[in-house]
């Protein structure tokens, strides 16, 4: 079964950090360009940022508003993604979810998401 | 970067009766990559539709998409009760990805 799943969400303060991971299972992940997608409280989808697959470069980009706050990385021995969250805002206030990124289907697979929470 | 609007905002059925979704880009997008996706209340969304008009696995040929260039809808022919649900438009053509803000369809 084709899975994601991750964790690492919490309650932060603002200008702290969070990194936050998403297990992969069911497919070839070294192969799999990836998302960050979130979604703040009662709002629409957010694109955060994305990686390619080290054979197509390995290579990063982000969206605007996060844009040399966060980084995206992954450990293709251990099938897993990641986002290190560096100084948080509240408007970061967000369930974060990982996705796969494909240049055909789109995002085809999403993990259920985990909840940053950016308060004083 | 493209700019997805799309309409209604909310759309108030019955079930048995049909939803006509639209999304409108702000500038053409690449090859048709448009993708729709359902999204209900607590859970993660759900790819439905790529490449403009081709239906993901596993998703009932009630679903159709349509459209090229600036225009393009998702019909859902016969609505089912476990269809209320928020859908979203999104291009994947060009960087960075972009969504629409969502239609909402509702139990009239």
């Amino acid at each position: 079964e084709v899975q994601l799943v991750e964790s690492g969400g919490g309650l932060v303060k603002p200008g702290g950090s969070l990194r936050l991971s998403c297990a992969a299972s069911g497919f070839t992940f070294s192969h799999a360009w990836m998302s960050w997608v979130r979604q703040a409280p009662g709002k629409g989808l957010e694109w955060v940022g994305r990686i390619k697959s080290k054979s197509d470069g390995g290579t990063t980009d982000y969206a605007a508003p996060v844009k040399g706050r966060f980084t995206i990385s992954r450990d293709d021995s251990k099938n897993t993604l990641y986002l290190q969250m560096n100084s948080l805002k509240t408007e970061d206030t967000a369930v974060y979810y990982c996705t796969t990124d494909d240049w055909l289907l789109g995002m085809d697979v999403w993990g259920q998401g985990t909840t940053v929470t950016v308060s004083s | 970067e493209i700019v997805l609007t799309q309409s209604p905002g909310t759309l108030s059925l019955s079930p048995g009766e049909r939803a006509t979704l639209s999304c409108r880009a702000s500038q053409s997008v690449s090859s048709s990559y448009l993708a729709w996706y359902q999204q209900k209340r607590g859970q993660a969304p759900r790819l439905l539709i790529y490449g403009a008009s081709n239906r993901a696995t596993g998703i009932p040929d009630s679903f159709s998409g349509s459209g090229s260039g600036t225009d393009f809808t998702l019909t859902i022919s016969r609505l089912e009760p476990e269809d209320f649900a928020v859908y979203y438009c999104q291009q994947y053509g060009s960087s960075p990805p972009t969504f629409g803000g969502g239609t909402r369809v509702e139990i009239k």
